[in-house]
């Protein structure tokens, strides 16, 4: 059974802070991982993807990829109150495996 | 591009009745997902399509199936429901089966 795992939280950090979340993944193999970000009551929204080791950048929002540690973690820099919302950690695998998901943290921002 | 549309987006129905939800793809994206979402089990894979053809399956008892049509709009139906089968179903979509997947806003399922 493939699992992917998080700390559910919350996470809390104040306003302007670095918030750093981060996700355990069990299938070594695994080639794709990705962050959703889901707000309450709303669908989940793609944040970033990332294949190879090391570090991904997108405007405040840095991936950071350890195939060897199976461990893959997202910063948000500035953290703003609207970053307040549940982060997913997706991971796959080669050929046709499926996306799996962890269980989200909930990340609270305070002003 | 418009994004992935999902419908009905809420749905109340009673334990034994069957329901089916519908899904249409961001335009020339091939594969379709389906998810539940539960507070407890968070999101859970169902199952996946790629050009009309079931590529993967999660581990959901029969009562839950899927197709995909030509132009690639997918549907779930899940028949004879339980009260365990209250959940938010999402499905989404990518240009292929490896690819970067796209959420739709999902059908919130009530069974009473």
């Amino acid at each position: 059974q493939k699992e992917v795992e998080q700390n559910s939280g919350p996470l809390s950090v104040p306003e302007g802070a670095i918030a750093s979340l981060n996700c355990t993944y069990s299938d070594r193999v695994s080639q794709s991982f990705f962050w959703y970000r889901q707000y309450s009551g709303k669908s989940p929204e793609l944040i970033m993807s990332i294949y190879s080791n090391g570090d991904k950048e997108d405007g405040r929002f840095t991936a950071q990829l350890n195939k060897a540690s199976q461990y893959v973690s997202l910063l948000i820099r500035d953290s703003q109150p609207s970053d307040s919302a549940t982060y997913l950690c997706a991971v796959k695998g080669p050929g046709n495996t499926p996306l799996v998901f962890g269980k989200g943290t909930r990340l609270s921002v305070i002003a | 591009k418009a994004g992935v549309t999902q419908t009905p987006r809420y749905l109340i129905k009673t334990r034994g009745q069957q329901v089916t939800l519908s899904c249409s793809p961001i335009s020339g994206h091939r594969s379709v997902s389906w998810y539940q979402q539960t507070p407890g089990q968070g999101l859970q894979f169902l199952f996946e399509y790629f050009s009309e053809t079931q590529r993967n399956k999660g581990n959901f008892p029969g009562r839950f199936s899927g197709r995909q049509f030509s132009n690639s709009r997918s549907e779930m139906n899940v028949s004879t429901l339980e009260l365990g089968d209250s959940a938010l179903y999402l499905c989404a979509s990518s240009p292929d089966i490896q690819e970067t997947q796209y959420f739709g806003p999902g059908t919130r399922l009530l069974v009473l």
